[in-house]
């Protein structure tokens, strides 16, 4: 039973356009999301997060926005570069728990 | 110091064999976390230490023993393992705040190929 999914595996995108990455959550206890970066054969790098009581979150170029009702969160990256391809992972947690859960991650393509 | 660096970077190992996979921190977190990764799936967590106890053990086979001997160290120790046990194993550290929210910080991981 997957809580956290992201059902795009992979996604290309021109360099300087907006990349979108979406992620939806089942569990209604999640407070608190992630994105993570990974490039292969390295750890995953934490990017940006949210809690459940913001709808948006911004960090230069990338943006993440919740949308609780529909257990919902984007990734937004604008413009993007070639350094942004990637496997990025969506993950959830709650305060109940040390516990992160991811999604399966999206591969980012960035055409030149 | 904001890394979490892992020893060794690749491993091959016999299925008799024991070998032990190091992890280590100066961020002054207090949660330390051993994951596994395998190809184009998502880290799965193994094991969390909270204040160098053991909070959290997600049914790992006791052929994975963990050890967190203070605060900055953590420690894989790994017995008898089986080709299916090869991936990528990833440490992570976090700061444990009275929230609960917390970033994991992730080390670069280590290879581990069991023949």
């Amino acid at each position: 039973d997957q809580q956290v999914k992201q059902n795009s595996p992979s996604l290309s995108v021109q360099e300087g356009r907006i990349s979108i990455l979406n992620c939806d959550y089942t569990n209604s206890m999640f407070d608190y999301f992630l994105w993570y970066k990974k490039y292969p054969a390295e750890g995953p790098t934490f990017l940006i997060s949210i809690s459940s009581i913001k709808d948006k979150n911004e960090d230069g170029r990338f943006t993440v926005f919740l949308n609780k009702s529909a257990k919902h969160l984007s990734l937004h990256i604008v413009p993007s570069q070639p350094g942004d391809s990637a496997v990025y992972f969506c993950a959830a947690s709650s305060n109940r728990d040390d516990k992160i859960i991811f999604g399966k991650g999206t591969r980012l393509h960035i055409l030149p | 110091d904001t890394e979490v660096t892992q020893t060794p970077k690749h491993l091959v190992m016999g299925m008799t064999n024991k070998k032990s996979l190091k992890c280590e921190q100066h961020m002054g977190h207090r949660a330390m976390y051993w994951y596994k990764q395998k190809a184009k799936k998502p880290p799965e967590l193994m094991f969390v230490y909270s204040y160098e106890k053991l909070s959290i053990n997600e049914s790992v086979p006791s052929r994975f023993s963990p050890e967190c001997p203070n605060s900055s160290l953590l420690n894989l120790h790994l017995h008898a393992l089986q080709p299916e046990d090869s991936a990528l194993y990833l440490c992570a550290s976090s700061q444990l705040t009275s929230g609960g929210y917390n970033e994991q910080f992730f080390g670069p991981g280590t290879r581990l190929t069991v023949l």
